[in-house]
Order: C-alpha cells, then structure tokens, then sequence
C-alpha cells in the first residue's frame, strides 16, 4: 500500500543549526513528492517539490529512490521557520491519489 | 484574488445528520480536492474532481459525496454523520488534473455532536 511516513512528530533544533525533517515513502510507481508548510494561523503551502529541484527558503530535498526518502534540510535554522511540516506523495499512476504523512512540528528555539 | 474560499468556517451537526461543505477555486483553476484532517494527522485525501468529472477517490465510505459545478466550485456532502466525522475539511485547487501545485482553503471546521 501507498503510504508517507514522518517519523518525528517534534523537532527542536536552536537557531543557526542544521534541520532535517525525514520523509519515508511506499510506492512501487514512480513518485512524485512534495513539502507542504503551515505556519501558525495560516494555510497549508506548498514549500517545494522534487521534480523542480530547487531551493525555497534554504530548505532543499533530494529524493532518494534506492532508501525511498525525500527528506528535508536546511544547513541554518531560522527562529521564522518553526512550523508544521508535511510530506506528500501524488501517484502517478492508475486513478489520482495524494497522501500526506502525519506531519513534523519545527521548533527553532532562540 | 482571494486565494481558495471555503463556506462555512465552522458548523456543528448532530450524529444522523447531512452536512453540505462548499468551496471555490481559485480563478482559472479547474480542479479541486477535498481533504479530512483529524486533529493530530496530516490531511486524508477524499476526492479529487477536473472538469467536473471525479478523477481520484480515497478510502472514504458512500456517506461522502462530492461534484464540481461548471464554474468549477465545489460542494462535499456528507450523510449520515458519526462522531468520527468530525475534523477541519480542507479544500485545495489547482489548474490542472495532475496537482502539481495545489493551493489550499482555510478550511471548515466540522464537529459533530
């Protein structure tokens, strides 16, 4: 079955230290893979995806198929980026599908 | 433009009851996707419908229901409610069927009771 884990539901990490949030999939097609963001009191975002390659804010992602990862990483933590991270997968094919983990709450601690 | 508008904020039902959750895309997108996230979870896909047609379903029972109307808004039903329907709905559009990027609502807050 299709499946995103996030194994860390906290995160803490000072200010000016590196971050990575880890993202596990199963799927047997081939993927395509997303960080979405929610900030206190806002919407959930789209931060990046995998087919783009690009940095947004400093977070970067690289998906792994051999380990089925996509985790996400920045080497400086801002005290701006606390906020609830989720990973997502979108099916390529058969029907539409999008599954989201469980999410990861980011703490940056001044 | 307002980004995606979901109606209503909030609403309380009792168990039994049918509840009708409504959304409007964003101008010139043309799919929409409904989601259910309990407190403590990511966003649980429901349906996902382009062009006024149901591209994508996810592991909800026939008590949900969903359509997309020509000026692509959309409306989600739910029949029959339990107690464990009671969660933030989230709707998210996007242009094309493959959602590439997708820009989501703020959300309804459902409990029922």
């Amino acid at each position: 079955a299709q499946r995103v884990t996030q194994p860390e539901k906290l995160l803490s990490v000072f200010k000016g230290a590196p971050v990575e949030l880890k993202c596990n999939y199963s799927y047997s097609g081939s993927p395509e893979l997303f960080w979405y963001v929610q900030y206190s009191r806002q919407r959930l975002q789209l931060l990046l995806r995998h087919i783009s390659r690009e940095s947004i804010k400093g977070f970067t992602a690289d998906l792994n198929k051999g380990e089925t990862s996509f985790h996400l990483k920045k080497p400086f933590a801002q005290e701006e980026d606390s906020a609830m991270y989720y990973c997502a997968l979108s099916l390529t094919s058969g029907t539409y599908k999008y599954i989201f983990g469980t999410g990861t709450r980011l703490k940056v601690l001044a | 433009d307002a980004g995606v508008t979901q109606s209503p904020t909030h609403l309380i039902k009792t168990r039994g009851q049918q509840v009708t959750l409504r959304c409007s895309p964003i101008s010139g997108h043309k799919s929409v996707s409904w989601y259910q996230q309990v407190l403590g979870q990511g966003p649980q896909f429901i349906f996902q419908y382009y062009e006024k047609e149901e591209r994508g379903r996810g592991n909800f029972p026939d008590r949900f229901s969903a359509r997309q109307f020509p000026n692509y808004s959309s409306e989600l039903n739910v029949n029959a409610l339990l107690l464990g329907d009671s969660a933030l709905y989230l709707c998210a559009s996007s242009l094309g069927q493959r959602a590439y990027e997708q820009y989501f609502g703020p959300g309804t807050r459902l409990t029922v009771t």
